[in-house]
């Protein structure tokens, strides 16, 4: 079965330290792989998808296949990075399934 | 504004007592989809629909009802709801889902508690 699991459900660090939340899926076939992050009093709202390949608010994801890994990385990390991250996948181009979510807090 | 509405935001009921959560769209999406948000267990899917009386189960479809009558409008149904059902619910809508580079676009959320 499809299944996405993020393994840390809280994340602290310091300011300026670098990131890295966790992302582990299961999916026989090509996976389309997303982060999307909600901010406190905002909508859930798209951070990055694996196929633009794209570096957004300095954070990147590679997907690794091998692994079956698609990890969220920054080098630094911000307080205004503080929100609740998930990792998404979708599958057969209808289905989505996502993660339980990571609370990341940055202190300063 | 290009978005993603829901009505209402918040709502308390009794167990059994029928209720519609409305979603709505001006995007002229074709997909738009149910989730439910409980703590632990993240998003999950309760319905979706590919287009006009196009709708499908999600992960966790039981206890609810959908339409899609309307391309701009896709309501979630509790024809009897229980305290389970208590949670956070979020619409969303994507152009559709064959690309990758679709993204879904997500609405206020509801909190919904039923005693």
């Amino acid at each position: 079965a499809q299944r996405v699991t993020q393994p840390e459900k809280l994340l602290s660090v310091f300011k300026g330290a670098p990131v890295e939340l966790k992302c582990n899926y299961s999916y026989s076939g090509s996976p389309e792989l997303f982060w999307y992050v909600q901010y406190s009093r905002q909508r859930l709202q798209l951070l990055l998808r694996h196929i633009s390949r794209e570096s957004i608010k300095g954070f990147t994801a590679d997907l690794n296949k091998g692994e079956t890994s698609f990890h969220l990385k920054k080098p630094f990390a911000q307080e205004e990075d503080s929100a609740m991250y998930y990792c998404a996948l979708t599958y057969n181009n209808n289905d989505m399934r996502f993660g339980a979510g990571t609370r990341l807090t940055v202190k300063p | 504004e290009a978005q993603v509405t829901q009505n209402p935001r918040y709502l308390i009921t009794v167990t059994g007592k029928k209720l519609t959560v409305t979603c709505s769209q001006n995007m002229n999406h074709e997909y738009m989809s149910w989730y439910r948000q409980d703590p632990g267990l993240g998003l999950r899917q309760i319905y979706y629909s590919m287009n006009v009386e196009v709708t499908d189960k999600g992960d966790v479809p039981e206890g609810y009802k959908v339409s899609r009558k309307e391309k701009r409008n896709f309501p979630l149904i509790l024809e009897s709801p229980s305290p389970n059902q208590t949670s956070l619910y979020f619409c969303a809508s994507s152009l559709d889902m064959s690309t990758s580079y679709n993204e879904q676009f997500f609405g206020p959320g509801t909190r919904l508690t039923v005693l």
